[in-house]
Protein backbone atom coordinates (compact mmCIF):
# COMPACT_ATOMS: atom_id res chain seq x y z
CA UNK A 1 0.00 0.00 0.00
CA UNK A 2 1.07 3.76 0.04
CA UNK A 3 1.52 4.44 3.70
CA UNK A 4 0.62 1.97 6.76
CA UNK A 5 -2.28 1.64 7.73
CA UNK A 6 -4.25 0.83 11.22
CA UNK A 7 -7.35 -0.55 11.51
CA UNK A 8 -9.78 -0.10 13.15
CA UNK A 9 -9.04 3.94 13.58
CA UNK A 10 -11.00 4.40 16.74
CA UNK A 11 -12.30 1.64 19.28
CA UNK A 12 -14.64 1.98 22.22
CA UNK A 13 -14.35 -0.78 24.94
CA UNK A 14 -15.72 -1.47 28.74
CA UNK A 15 -12.99 -2.34 31.14
CA UNK A 16 -12.06 -5.86 31.61
CA UNK A 17 -12.48 -6.90 27.74
CA UNK A 18 -9.98 -8.22 25.16
CA UNK A 19 -9.14 -6.05 22.12
CA UNK A 20 -7.12 -6.50 18.98
CA UNK A 21 -5.27 -3.39 16.96
CA UNK A 22 -4.08 -4.47 13.49
CA UNK A 23 -1.01 -2.88 11.83
CA UNK A 24 -0.78 -3.09 8.24
CA UNK A 25 3.18 -2.10 7.31
CA UNK A 26 4.48 -0.34 4.09
CA UNK A 27 4.80 -3.42 1.52
CA UNK A 28 8.31 -5.03 1.80
CA UNK A 29 9.02 -3.06 4.77
CA UNK A 30 10.31 -6.11 7.09
CA UNK A 31 10.79 -3.44 10.34
CA UNK A 32 7.73 -2.88 12.06
CA UNK A 33 7.25 -0.74 15.73
CA UNK A 34 4.58 -0.48 17.82
CA UNK A 35 4.13 3.18 19.95
CA UNK A 36 1.49 4.48 22.19
CA UNK A 37 0.53 8.06 22.63
CA UNK A 38 -1.28 9.53 25.57
CA UNK A 39 -2.75 12.80 25.17
CA UNK A 40 -0.46 15.35 25.86
CA UNK A 41 2.85 13.05 25.53
CA UNK A 42 4.89 11.84 23.35
CA UNK A 43 4.75 8.29 21.43
CA UNK A 44 6.07 5.64 23.86
CA UNK A 45 8.13 2.94 22.71
CA UNK A 46 6.07 -0.34 22.95
CA UNK A 47 7.96 -3.16 20.69
CA UNK A 48 9.39 -3.73 17.62
CA UNK A 49 9.61 -6.68 15.37
CA UNK A 50 12.72 -7.52 12.56
CA UNK A 51 11.07 -9.75 10.19
CA UNK A 52 8.39 -12.16 12.02
CA UNK A 53 10.37 -11.86 15.55
CA UNK A 54 10.22 -9.55 18.13
CA UNK A 55 13.51 -7.93 18.71
CA UNK A 56 12.91 -5.35 21.66
CA UNK A 57 9.66 -5.90 23.81
CA UNK A 58 10.79 -4.01 26.51
CA UNK A 59 8.51 -1.26 26.20
CA UNK A 60 5.07 -3.47 26.68
CA UNK A 61 3.81 -2.04 30.14
CA UNK A 62 2.95 -5.83 31.90
CA UNK A 63 1.47 -8.81 30.60
CA UNK A 64 -1.14 -7.84 29.58
CA UNK A 65 0.04 -6.41 26.10
CA UNK A 66 1.16 -8.45 23.84
CA UNK A 67 1.79 -8.09 19.97
CA UNK A 68 2.32 -10.84 16.80
CA UNK A 69 3.53 -11.06 13.61
CA UNK A 70 3.42 -14.15 12.50
CA UNK A 71 4.05 -13.54 8.70
CA UNK A 72 6.28 -11.05 8.72
CA UNK A 73 4.11 -8.37 7.60
CA UNK A 74 0.61 -7.21 9.28
CA UNK A 75 0.96 -7.28 13.01
CA UNK A 76 -1.46 -7.42 15.59
CA UNK A 77 -1.31 -5.79 19.16
CA UNK A 78 -3.31 -7.55 21.76
CA UNK A 79 -4.22 -6.56 24.96
CA UNK A 80 -6.49 -8.46 27.95
CA UNK A 81 -8.46 -7.23 30.32
CA UNK A 82 -8.45 -3.50 29.48
CA UNK A 83 -8.04 -1.10 32.30
CA UNK A 84 -8.71 2.95 31.80
CA UNK A 85 -5.47 3.54 31.88
CA UNK A 86 -4.97 1.99 28.29
CA UNK A 87 -6.62 4.66 26.69
CA UNK A 88 -4.60 6.13 23.99
CA UNK A 89 -3.76 6.17 20.34
CA UNK A 90 -2.02 3.05 19.64
CA UNK A 91 0.46 4.24 16.41
CA UNK A 92 2.50 1.13 14.30
CA UNK A 93 5.70 2.27 12.09
CA UNK A 94 7.51 0.40 9.13
CA UNK A 95 11.04 0.86 7.72
CA UNK A 96 12.71 -1.63 5.22
CA UNK A 97 15.10 -2.71 7.85
CA UNK A 98 15.91 -2.15 11.45
CA UNK A 99 19.29 -0.88 9.77
CA UNK A 100 16.71 1.93 8.33
CA UNK A 101 15.65 3.23 11.54
CA UNK A 102 15.52 6.81 9.63
CA UNK A 103 13.35 5.64 7.58
CA UNK A 104 10.51 4.67 10.00
CA UNK A 105 7.10 5.95 8.48
CA UNK A 106 3.95 6.11 11.34
CA UNK A 107 0.67 5.12 10.52
CA UNK A 108 -2.44 7.45 11.64
CA UNK A 109 -3.08 5.16 14.82
CA UNK A 110 -5.71 3.58 16.62
CA UNK A 111 -7.72 6.11 19.18
CA UNK A 112 -8.13 3.45 22.14
CA UNK A 113 -10.79 4.24 24.48
CA UNK A 114 -11.84 2.14 27.84
CA UNK A 115 -14.39 2.55 29.51
CA UNK B 1 16.88 4.26 30.29
CA UNK B 2 16.89 7.67 27.88
CA UNK B 3 15.06 10.50 29.23
CA UNK B 4 13.87 13.46 26.79
CA UNK B 5 13.07 16.85 27.93
CA UNK B 6 11.46 19.49 25.69
CA UNK B 7 10.64 22.92 26.01
CA UNK B 8 8.82 25.03 25.50
CA UNK B 9 5.39 23.31 25.49
CA UNK B 10 3.60 25.74 23.16
CA UNK B 11 5.07 28.47 21.04
CA UNK B 12 3.35 31.13 19.21
CA UNK B 13 5.13 33.03 16.37
CA UNK B 14 4.12 35.54 13.89
CA UNK B 15 4.12 34.25 10.30
CA UNK B 16 7.42 35.05 8.76
CA UNK B 17 9.04 34.54 11.88
CA UNK B 18 11.44 31.72 13.08
CA UNK B 19 10.71 29.13 15.70
CA UNK B 20 13.09 27.28 18.18
CA UNK B 21 12.25 23.92 20.08
CA UNK B 22 15.10 22.73 22.08
CA UNK B 23 15.40 19.46 23.83
CA UNK B 24 17.88 17.65 26.11
CA UNK B 25 18.22 13.99 26.73
CA UNK B 26 20.25 12.29 29.09
CA UNK B 27 22.22 9.16 27.72
CA UNK B 28 25.25 9.99 26.03
CA UNK B 29 25.10 6.73 23.93
CA UNK B 30 22.21 7.81 22.13
CA UNK B 31 23.47 8.75 18.48
CA UNK B 32 20.41 9.59 16.52
CA UNK B 33 18.23 12.37 16.50
CA UNK B 34 15.10 12.77 14.56
CA UNK B 35 12.08 15.45 14.54
CA UNK B 36 8.38 14.94 13.97
CA UNK B 37 5.57 17.09 13.05
CA UNK B 38 2.23 15.73 13.76
CA UNK B 39 -1.08 17.21 12.59
CA UNK B 40 -3.96 16.49 14.41
CA UNK B 41 -5.88 13.17 14.13
CA UNK B 42 -2.56 12.28 12.06
CA UNK B 43 0.49 9.97 12.44
CA UNK B 44 4.33 11.62 13.79
CA UNK B 45 5.69 12.62 10.13
CA UNK B 46 9.52 12.53 10.28
CA UNK B 47 11.00 16.12 8.81
CA UNK B 48 14.59 15.66 10.20
CA UNK B 49 17.65 14.37 11.55
CA UNK B 50 21.00 14.73 12.65
CA UNK B 51 23.22 11.72 13.77
CA UNK B 52 25.76 12.56 16.92
CA UNK B 53 28.44 12.54 14.35
CA UNK B 54 27.21 15.81 12.77
CA UNK B 55 26.56 19.53 14.39
CA UNK B 56 24.24 20.80 12.44
CA UNK B 57 22.06 19.68 9.50
CA UNK B 58 19.43 22.14 7.29
CA UNK B 59 17.05 21.63 4.51
CA UNK B 60 15.56 24.61 3.23
CA UNK B 61 13.63 26.61 6.50
CA UNK B 62 14.42 23.87 8.99
CA UNK B 63 17.71 23.19 10.24
CA UNK B 64 18.77 20.94 13.90
CA UNK B 65 22.10 21.49 15.67
CA UNK B 66 23.37 19.40 18.31
CA UNK B 67 25.69 20.15 21.03
CA UNK B 68 26.89 16.34 22.11
CA UNK B 69 28.84 17.97 25.19
CA UNK B 70 25.81 19.46 26.53
CA UNK B 71 23.23 16.48 25.38
CA UNK B 72 21.24 19.29 24.26
CA UNK B 73 20.16 19.76 20.33
CA UNK B 74 16.91 22.13 18.70
CA UNK B 75 15.18 22.78 15.79
CA UNK B 76 14.49 26.00 13.79
CA UNK B 77 12.24 26.75 11.70
CA UNK B 78 12.87 30.08 9.33
CA UNK B 79 10.17 32.13 7.54
CA UNK B 80 7.41 30.31 9.15
CA UNK B 81 4.04 29.65 7.35
CA UNK B 82 0.76 28.59 8.53
CA UNK B 83 0.88 25.31 7.41
CA UNK B 84 3.82 25.06 9.65
CA UNK B 85 1.07 24.79 12.86
CA UNK B 86 1.11 21.54 14.51
CA UNK B 87 2.46 19.65 16.95
CA UNK B 88 6.70 18.71 17.29
CA UNK B 89 8.36 16.01 18.69
CA UNK B 90 11.84 15.39 19.39
CA UNK B 91 13.12 11.99 19.80
CA UNK B 92 16.57 10.66 20.55
CA UNK B 93 17.68 6.55 19.86
CA UNK B 94 21.04 4.15 20.14
CA UNK B 95 20.39 3.35 16.86
CA UNK B 96 22.77 0.59 15.99
CA UNK B 97 24.28 0.61 19.23
CA UNK B 98 21.61 -0.99 20.93
CA UNK B 99 18.20 -0.57 20.35
CA UNK B 100 16.28 0.91 17.68
CA UNK B 101 13.31 2.24 19.86
CA UNK B 102 12.58 6.23 19.62
CA UNK B 103 12.75 7.79 22.93
CA UNK B 104 10.60 10.63 22.35
CA UNK B 105 10.17 14.22 24.01
CA UNK B 106 6.63 15.53 25.19
CA UNK B 107 6.19 17.80 22.32
CA UNK B 108 5.83 21.44 21.51
CA UNK B 109 2.32 22.88 20.37
CA UNK B 110 3.62 25.56 17.34
CA UNK B 111 0.87 28.43 16.36
CA UNK B 112 2.56 30.44 13.60
CA UNK B 113 -0.33 33.50 13.59
CA UNK B 114 -1.25 34.64 9.83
Amino acid sequence: GAGVSQTPSNKVTEKGKYVELRCDPISGHTALYWYRQSLGQGPEFLIYFQGTGAADDSGLPNDRFFAVRPEGSVSTLKIQRTERGDSAVYLCASSPRLADYNEQFFGPGTRLTVL
Amino acid sequence: GENVEQHPSTLSVQEGDSAVIKCTYSDSASNYFPWYKQELGKGPQLIIDIRSNVGEKKDQRIAVTLNKTAKHFSLHITETQPEDSAVYFCAASTAGAGSYQLTFGKGTKLSVIP
